[in-house]
């Protein structure tokens, strides 16, 4: 199994919505990544984690708040977010380590934010 | 940071056209290189990893080099069809296990 399933496909929020984006993978993969994508324009890392453990926030604004509750589950928490949050959301996993860790992508979730 | 690049942002070809996609990086210490496919608005397809002591990798009509010296990949299709359509990434993997993607190609295949 070399799937990444994210959730929802698809979310329509308000700026005062409290909602929840979901990745699971069951590779054995314990780094884990969320990046987001802004129409033609290649993604851009937001978290990640590695060991359950967030090792990297590029200067994600605090509204995004991700989660790693077990080795195969990622979250991606939203709150109070701003038109310009609208985009396609991806996760990814890959072992950890050196050299030969094939990234694994999941479908993503589109996020449109009114 | 890692800067990626990709060249050309477009390209148009007929069917059957053998093609080039170019990826140039600006750290050469980069564990691997991926190759990506992702058709609008869909997720991303692994194509291709290049390890960083390999120089090359095929699969199918696929054929991938690294040179990590001059900071460049390539990606090579052959006999291309109209199917391949798409927008094609580079991805260059750093230490503490970050992932930065190039700029992409865009291509179109022409029946």
């Amino acid at each position: 199994d070399t799937e990444v399933t994210q959730t929802p496909k698809h979310l329509v929020m308000g700026m005062t919505n409290k909602k929840s984006l979901k990745c699971e993978q069951h590779m054995g993969h314990r780094a884990m990544y969320w990046y987001k994508q802004k129409a033609k324009k290649p993604p851009e890392l937001m978290f990640v984690y590695s060991y359950e453990k967030l090792s990297i926030n590029e200067s994600v604004p605090s509204r995004f708040s991700p989660e790693c509750p077990n080795s195969s589950l990622l979250n991606l928490h939203l709150h109070a977010l701003q038109p310009e949050d609208s985009a396609l959301y991806l996760c990814a996993s890959s072992h950890l380590g050196q050299g030969g860790t094939e990234a694994f992508f999941g479908q993503g979730t589109r996020l449109t934010v009114v | 940071k890692q800067e990626v690049t990709q060249i050309p942002a477009a390209l148009s070809v007929p069917e059957g056209e053998n093609l080039v996609l170019n990826c140039s990086f600006t750290d050469s210490a980069i564990y691997n290189l991926q190759w990506f496919r992702q058709d609008p608005g869909k997720g991303l397809t692994s194509l291709l990893l290049i390890q960083s002591s390999q120089r090359e990798q095929t699969s199918g009509r696929l054929n991938a080099s690294l040179d990590k010296s001059s900071g460049r990949s390539t990606l090579y299709i052959a006999a291309s069809q109209p199917g391949d359509s798409a927008t094609y990434l580079c991805a260059a993997f750093l230490t503490g296990n970050q992932f930065y993607f190039g700029t992409g190609t865009s291509l179109t295949v022409i029946p």
